[in-house]
């Protein structure tokens, strides 16, 4: 089973509009980390976002936010008033086995291709 | 700039041969991560060391081998390479063991013709 799953391989979206990316985890820990990575076509990957699994507010970061809920296991992405560079890859993962101490490396998601459009 | 610095930024090689990548953390950084980025398989973390010490281990072949030495740079060697070795890797770095950010470096581009 997928640990992360994006479910939008891509997207369009129109300059200055708000956007949406899909996250949704699988996880059997109590403890655990929830982070967004940008990836422009330079191919660089940058940390946007993260929301911890005891965090009860939702992540902000600028104009990036992280829609967290827990029960349902997802952790989405809202990028507000975007930007032509906001058209990147964005990847969403998650780091587990927290509650033992140390911090492993991350499951990355498929990814969401985002174009912004003028 | 992530402060992280891979060496080569691409690197063609033949397939059966041996190759070394090296990674330099941000000041200060403790752990360095390798993670490898395919058309088919994603991004998937390999290994993890903490301090000089190999701490996690992820979906890394037998084929490939990594260390983190004294000063804290990191090396990812790949050998008896095949077609599908052919990726993006990278390394990251974070400052310390906990539950934080890590800074990813530019990637080397590995091609194995």
């Amino acid at each position: 089973a997928q640990k992360i799953t994006q479910t939008q391989p891509g997207m369009f979206v129109q300059e200055k509009e708000a956007v949406t990316l899909d996250c949704t985890y699988d996880t059997s820990d109590q403890s655990y980390g929830l982070f967004w990575y940008k990836q422009p076509s330079s191919g660089e990957m940058i940390f946007l976002i993260y929301q911890g699994s005891y965090d009860e507010q939702n992540a902000t970061e600028g104009r990036y936010s992280l829609n967290f809920q827990k029960a349902r296991k997802s952790a989405n992405l809202v990028i507000s008033a975007s930007q032509l560079g906001d058209s990147a890859m964005y990847f969403c993962a998650m780091r587990e086995g927290l509650s033992g101490g140390g911090a492993d490396g991350l499951t990355f998601g498929k990814g969401t291709h985002l174009i912004i459009q003028p | 700039d992530s402060g992280v610095t891979q060496t080569p930024k691409h690197l063609i090689t033949a397939t059966g041969q041996r190759v070394t990548l090296r990674c330099s953390p941000r000041s200060g950084d403790l752990s360095v991560y390798w993670y490898q980025q395919s058309l088919d398989q994603g991004l998937q973390f390999l290994i993890q060391y903490y301090n000089g010490e190999e701490r996690a281990k992820g979906n890394i072949l037998e084929r490939f081998s990594a260390q983190q030495f004294p000063d804290l740079h990191s090396e990812l060697n790949l050998s008896s390479l095949e077609l599908g070795d052919s990726a993006l890797y990278f390394c990251a770095s974070k400052r310390d063991n906990l539950n934080t950010e890590a800074f990813f470096g530019q990637g080397t581009r590995l091609t194995v013709v």
